[in-house]
């Protein structure tokens, strides 16, 4: 149980297009999604909340019209980074919390984004 | 303030038992948890302590809490070679937040 799925594992795009990643909770709702960001050999560093049916909510320096999310179903949530470029290069990783749960958040396998 | 740490490297040889430390500062969290990382992957959840126990036994791992000291650890009994991987621990605060703060993560080595 509590399987997360993220779409696309690995993406290589180039500069100034805007890149679409999936997160889905497979065998529960959830109701709070959150979107990581991990730089090489380096911790997990939340970029956003997002909840069900409402506006996301960025972290300090994290740029919404940058990283756009929606969390249009109780099962998927998606981050779109607009515009990338090369900085925007980087493991992305979704993780759910169950509507019935308390606290505990089940990852995704995460993203590699590559922007050229 | 928020932070988590945690030494970065610890390497074990195989069958012996690996002790991985975490320490925080906020005392406000109301879970710990540990999550494995392998090479390319997302994380696994391990285990995770509520912040009103002292311990927590599951299986091969033993999770200890010293609220006091602001200490987690994380004891893998009987290493193997598939325990090799990133060890992070995490804190988590509920009331509608739920935040996790991870720290920088350990990376286990196990040789033969």
């Amino acid at each position: 149980g509590a399987v997360v799925s993220q779409h696309p594992s690995r993406v290589i795009c180039k500069s100034g297009t805007s890149v679409k990643i999936e997160c889905r909770s497979l065998d529960f709702q959830a109701t709070t999604m959150f979107w990581y960001r991990q730089f090489p050999k380096k911790s997990l560093m939340l970029m956003a909340t997002s909840n069900e049916g409402s506006k996301a909510t960025y972290e300090q320096g994290v740029e919404k019209d940058k990283f756009l999310i929606n969390h249009a179903s109780l099962t998927l949530s998606t981050l779109t980074v607009t515009s990338a470029h090369p900085e925007d290069s980087s493991f992305y990783i979704c993780s759910a919390r169950a509507t019935s749960s308390t606290d505990t958040q089940y990852f995704g396998p995460g993203t590699r984004l590559t922007v050229l | 303030g928020e932070d988590v740490e945690q030494s970065l490297f610890l390497s074990v040889r195989e069958g012996d038992s690996s002790v991985i430390n975490c320490t925080y500062t906020d005392s406000s969290s109301t879970y710990l948890y540990w999550y494995k990382q392998e090479p390319g992957a997302g994380l696994q959840l391990l285990t995770y302590i509520f912040s009103n126990m002292d311990m927590k036994q599951d299986q091969r791992l033993t999770v200890l809490l010293n609220k006091k000291d602001k200490h987690l650890s994380l004891r893998i009994a009987d290493t193997q070679t598939g325990d090799s991987a990133i060890y992070f621990c995490a804190e988590g605060f509920s009331g509608g937040y739920n935040k996790l703060i991870f720290g920088a993560g350990t990376r286990l080595a196990v040789h033969p």
